[in-house]
């Protein structure tokens, strides 16, 4: 088990086009999530799915962004008509909920940084 | 809403030093509390938990004690590395809620 992989790990691109991402979780994480990352911030979170139901979405996710996970393996995250203040590091994560546990760790990708000119 | 306060960095130390970062937050209920390290060029990663009050979290000498009377998690280590080297995230989760709510981040360089 390699982790999880997120692709691409970089993107320029310029403002009004679409992106999409991709990120293959864990192998059998039912759990996986979308995080975004500004320079000097934390990462904040943008919405989650339990194998392919979306079941949260953050109120940072406008509707020029859309996440699907439609197997319940790997997940996608579009941008539609980007904007330069869609510039940021997009984190994935994925988790396994242990039965009777109080929390779940969550295990991150590497990211993919997106650059909107 | 929930959030996570961190003091600002960067840190800067020499090997050997004792390393305090501070973290307070703010919930409706009882989180859980992390602290998440990144290394350059590398993902998130879980350093160490606690889930209740008073609950110690440790690892790879670093620990952090759940303080419900002052609402705070800070991290210490009592000799950092030159490999500690990295950005510290301390976080939190609801009970029942499935997302992390992160601080800043404070960059740790340790010179040796």
């Amino acid at each position: 088990d390699t982790g999880v992989s997120q692709n691409p790990r970089h993107k320029i691109t310029k403002r009004g086009q679409n992106v999409t991402f991709r990120c293959d979780p864990i192998s059998e994480h039912n759990r996986l999530y979308w995080y975004r990352q500004t320079l000097g911030q934390g990462p904040e979170f943008l919405t989650y799915f339990q194998n392919e139901a979306q079941l949260e979405k953050s109120r940072l996710l406008s509707d020029r962004f859309s996440a699907e996970r439609p197997k319940g393996s790997f997940s996608t995250l579009e941008i539609q008509r980007t904007e330069q203040g869609d510039s940021a590091m997009y984190l994935c994560a994925s988790s396994a909920r242990l039965a009777g546990a109080s929390y779940n760790e969550q295990f991150f990708g590497p990211g993919t940084r997106l650059t909107v000119l | 809403g929930d959030s996570v306060t961190q003091m600002e960095g960067p840190v800067t130390l020499s090997e050997e030093a004792f390393l305090t970062i501070n973290c307070t937050y703010t919930a409706t209920g009882y989180p859980s509390l992390f602290w998440y390290v990144q290394y350059p060029g590398e993902g998130l990663q879980l350093l160490l938990k606690a889930t209740k009050a008073d609950d110690k979290g440790s690892n790879k000498g670093f620990e952090a004690t759940y303080r419900k009377e002052t609402t705070s998690f800070h991290l210490e280590k009592g000799s950092v590395q030159v490999s500690d080297s990295a950005v510290y995230f301390c976080a939190l989760s609801e009970w029942g809620s499935e997302k992390l709510v992160f601080g800043k981040g404070t960059k740790l360089t340790v010179n040796p």
